[in-house]
């Protein structure tokens, strides 16, 4: 089983909809964070979480939401999906902040 | 505002040449410069630096890091069809997550 799992792995949605991507860990770290891809612009960063209580805003928040239900458990909503969301969404975990992270096998949202 | 800038932004070589990868970075309290590579999904860990001038190796990989400079390296020696891949560098910042440039895609011909 993989360390990080996000779910689902692939996603269509309509305009407009809410929509939920979930993530889960067993690696035991504090640090989860979720990314977005898009074509030619890397890896930027959405919102991240440093332990249960701590939620903070990466630098592309607008238009999306976090819950961190549990140490394991850090999810991402989409209150009401747009077209320009459609990307590839990684989450990722980390240990510290001297560690690498891991990330997830990703998710391919896209947004009609 | 913390950058990170990676270049070339694409790349094609024949087998068996050697690159050479580069990240430069303008970040407020540096903790580390990573890199990693994104095949079909999930990006691969490389390297973690955190020491100027100490190079890392693994295999035909290898990079180092100049902080002097606030720049990377990452060199790939020999390369092969299955070096083709997207090569991120990250910058870990004290107390924040990692900041990403845009990638390199390298695309390595037979």
């Amino acid at each position: 089983d993989a360390d990080v799992t996000q779910t689902p792995r692939n996603r269509i949605t309509k305009t407009g909809k809410r929509i939920m991507l979930e993530c889960s860990q067993t690696k035991g770290h504090d640090r989860m964070y979720w990314y977005r891809q898009d074509p030619g612009l890397g890896l930027r960063l959405i919102y991240y979480s440093f332990d249960v209580k701590d939620i903070n805003k990466g630098e592309i928040s607008d238009g999306y939401s976090v819950s961190r239900q549990a140490q394991a458990k850090f999810s991402l909503s989409l209150e009401s999906a747009i077209p320009n969301q459609t990307a590839l969404y990684f989450c990722a975990t980390s240990e510290s902040d001297r560690g690498h992270a891991f990330f997830g096998q990703g998710t391919r949202l896209t947004v009609v | 505002e913390d950058k990170v800038v990676q270049s070339p932004l694409s790349l094609v070589v024949h087998e068996g040449d050697t690159v050479t990868l580069n990240c430069s970075y303008e970040v407020t309290n540096f903790r580390s410069l990573l890199w990693y590579k994104q095949e079909k999904k999930a990006p691969t860990f490389l390297f973690m630096l955190t020491s100027s001038g100490i190079e890392k190796k693994s295999g035909r990989l290898s990079s180092i890091l100049d902080k002097k400079e606030l720049s990377s390296i990452l060199n790939i020696t020999a390369t092969q069809t299955g070096d083709s891949a997207i090569y991120l560098c990250a910058v870990l910042t004290s107390g924040y997550a990692l900041n990403f440039g845009k990638g390199t895609s390298l695309l390595v011909t037979p």
